[in-house]
């Protein structure tokens, strides 16, 4: 199993830019979760998933994501703003009450 | 409020102390707890869930109180290698998200 395969690894992008981060698991997880993680900030809930078909927004504005099947969960910039520059994780978990599996993330700078 | 928080340190130890980490939660129906470790520049890695009555695999052990809200990490013998950051995760109301603490930063020193 590869876990939770993030692309990007790194990407710089100009301010008003639209991106999407990508992000898959191959282990069947029903949960996955983005946060951003930012110096002294620890990590950001973005965006929530428990299964394909459904999301949950933890903050407003900027982001999208979709869950059309169980592996994949694409955040969308929609456009791009220097706030917005950080490290992005996805991570997954197969059950309610186990521990997240992270992917290695992607270093995103908006200029 | 934040729904975790830690004293972020640093905890600079020699090696072979015991050195030990508290973290406290907002929220009383929290159900699930964790701990995690994160090197520099790598995402965070699962250390331990912790458990109601406690729980120990080899030199780390976890604890919950309930009545305060806190969870605590407890490293025995510490090695070079468990210089990290560490965080505690809790999860919300619902159960579905989980929050994380801003993390602990601990150094073991030669």
């Amino acid at each position: 199993n590869a876990g939770v395969t993030q692309t990007p690894k790194f990407h710089i992008l100009k301010t008003g830019q639209s991106m999407t981060l990508q992000c898959a698991q191959d282990m069947n997880h029903g949960y996955m979760s983005w946060y951003r993680q930012d110096p002294g900030m620890g990590l950001r809930l973005i965006y929530y998933s428990a299964a394909a078909g459904t999301t949950d927004k933890e903050v407003p504005n900027g982001y999208n994501v979709s869950r059309l099947n169980t592996e994949d969960f694409p955040l969308r910039l929609v456009s791009a703003a220097p706030s917005q520059t950080s490290v992005y994780l996805c991570a997954s978990r197969p059950f309610l009450r186990w521990g997240y599996t992270f992917g290695s993330g992607t270093r995103l700078t908006v200029v | 409020r934040k729904e975790v928080e830690q004293d972020p340190g640093p905890f600079n130890v020699p090696e072979g102390a015991t050195v030990a980490f508290n973290c406290t939660y907002s929220n009383s129906a929290s159900q699930s707890f964790f701990w995690y470790r994160q090197d520099c520049r790598k995402e965070p890695k699962l250390l331990m869930s912790v458990y109601s009555s406690g729980n120990e695999d080899g030199r780390f052990t976890a604890q919950l109180n309930r009545a305060s809200q806190y969870i605590s990490l407890l490293i025995r013998d510490s090695k070079l290698s468990d210089s990290a950051t560490y965080l505690c995760v809790v999860n919300s109301r619902t159960g579905n998200q989980f929050y994380f603490g801003t993390g602990t930063s601990l150094t073991v020193i030669p």
